[in-house]
């Protein structure tokens, strides 16, 4: 079992639409919980990070942490072609481990 | 904005060839990691520092990879002999262990012929 497991897509959704991505997570003693985002032929970027269970928005975004089920999600509002990218879950027990990530294609 | 600056961008070189990969993370970052990626396996662990010292390197194929910080401002990813299966974008990427936010260089886009 990997560490961290994402399914890879690709999910297509119209824009406007809420776009969901789900991750789950193997080691429970990890403690902080990350979304990135990675444009094709780009480096990762943070966009989201949490901490406790429960939900964390900040603005379009939302995570949502639940960690009796090692479970991590990114709601995705109103979700625009530019939010075409692959989205990486990242968890944090000591070292970063990365999920394989998930494609999101946002059509027009 | 600071950054975390990688050299080469892109590397061609010759299965048996050794390569250099360099990063120099930001500027009073203490935390620094190398990760591979490649389309079968995504983002893959290989080595991380904190202020300076290897604190795991065991995603790393000991045999042919190496990774030091010889200094705060440059950390090295070395391969020798490369073999195609090494091709991969190698990413570095810094932090402060007080602070969970990374930042990830450009990469190093490695073919292996």
């Amino acid at each position: 079992q990997k560490e961290v497991e994402q399914n890879s897509g690709p999910l297509s959704v119209p824009e406007g639409a809420i776009a969901s991505l789900n991750c789950t997570y193997s080691d429970r003693v990890s403690q902080s919980f990350f979304w990135y985002r990675q444009y094709s032929g780009k480096s990762p970027e943070l966009i989201m990070s949490i901490y406790s269970n429960g939900d964390k928005e900040d603005g379009r975004f939302t995570a949502q942490l639940n960690k009796a089920s090692q479970y991590v999600s990114l709601l995705i509002r109103d979700s625009q072609p530019s939010d075409s990218a692959t989205y990486l879950c990242a968890v944090k027990p000591g070292k970063l481990i990365f999920g394989q990530g998930t494609e999101l294609s946002v059509k027009p | 904005d600071a950054r975390v600056t990688q050299t080469p961008r892109h590397k061609v070189t010759e299965m048996g060839q050794e390569v250099t990969m360099r990063c120099q993370p930001i500027l009073g970052h203490n935390t620094v990691f190398w990760y591979r990626q490649t389309m079968m396996q995504g983002l893959e662990l290989l080595a991380y520092f904190r202020n300076r010292a290897p604190l795991d390197d065991s995603g790393m194929p000991k045999d042919r990879f190496s990774a030091e910080m010889p200094d705060a401002t440059l950390a090295t990813l070395k391969i020798q002999p490369s073999e195609p299966r090494d091709s991969a974008v190698y990413f570095c990427a810094s932090g402060l262990s007080t602070d969970v936010r990374y930042t990830f260089g450009s990469g190093t886009r490695l073919t292996v012929v």
